[in-house]
């Protein structure tokens, strides 16, 4: 069964806005992952935030960690249509050797 | 840098044939896992291979067997193929499994239709 959930399944918003995407999980992690996927290709690494974290930023994307709450956040910020996709949170499992564990994912529209 | 390179891109079966695909690893890493994507959902975790072994397994039955090379690239081989087993097959790499910092990096996968 899959460990995480995302929430919403689907967003859209104009260019320019802010998108939120949220991720539960439910054991312990050794770190969390952020990835994007355009249109059913491969995935492609946008953050890992490490347990003993709690906040990261690259460029226009910020990620959260609550590891109280077993829960973690991706906020893009300044929208582009080309941030149109499907986002995925994937957690590497405490003595799990690397295992992902990835959510259904959040699609995100981005309308010009 | 090449990253993970996966072949072929596509690929079309019948149903209880034999499929092989492959796995090239980013440069320096020594680490491949599998996953299967279905359409509409999140990837799910096949096995992984560290030292030409196979070090964890999904919950994938048997049918679904791999193998690593010294070069450290991959295999993933399908027996007696099913109409379900049409999906995205992606490839990742890494370092140093289970470590707090390991990034998993990932191919552009091979669509594989059963029909």
């Amino acid at each position: 069964s899959q460990q995480g959930e995302e929430d919403p399944q689907a967003l859209s918003i104009q260019e320019g806005e802010n998108a939120t995407m949220n991720c539960s999980y439910k054991t312990s992690i050794n770190n969390l992952q952020w990835y994007r996927q355009n249109s059913g290709r491969g995935l492609v690494h946008l953050i890992l935030i490490r347990s003993n974290e709690r906040e990261k930023h690259s460029g226009r994307l910020r990620v959260t960690l609550d590891t109280s709450k077993k829960s973690s956040s991706l906020l893009i910020t300044a929208s582009r249509a080309a941030d149109t996709a499907s986002y995925f949170c994937a957690t590497d499992l405490y003595n799990q050797g690397g295992k992902l564990i990835f959510g259904q994912g959040t699609e995100l529209s981005v309308k010009p | 840098d090449a990253g993970v390179t996966q072949s072929p891109t596509h690929l079309i079966k019948t149903r209880g044939q034999q499929v092989t695909l492959r796995c090239s690893p980013k440069s320096g890493h020594d680490t491949v896992s599998w996953y299967q994507q279905a359409l509409g959902q999140g990837p799910q975790f096949i096995f992984q291979y560290y030292e030409e072994e196979e070090r964890q397994r999904g919950n994938f039955p048997d049918r679904f067997s791999g193998h690593q090379f010294p070069n450290y690239s991959s295999e993933l081989n399908v027996n007696a193929l099913l109409l379900g087993d049409s999906a995205l097959y992606l490839c990742a790499s890494s370092l140093v499994p289970g470590a707090m910092n390991t990034e998993a990096f990932f191919g552009q996968g091979t669509r594989l239709t059963v029909v």
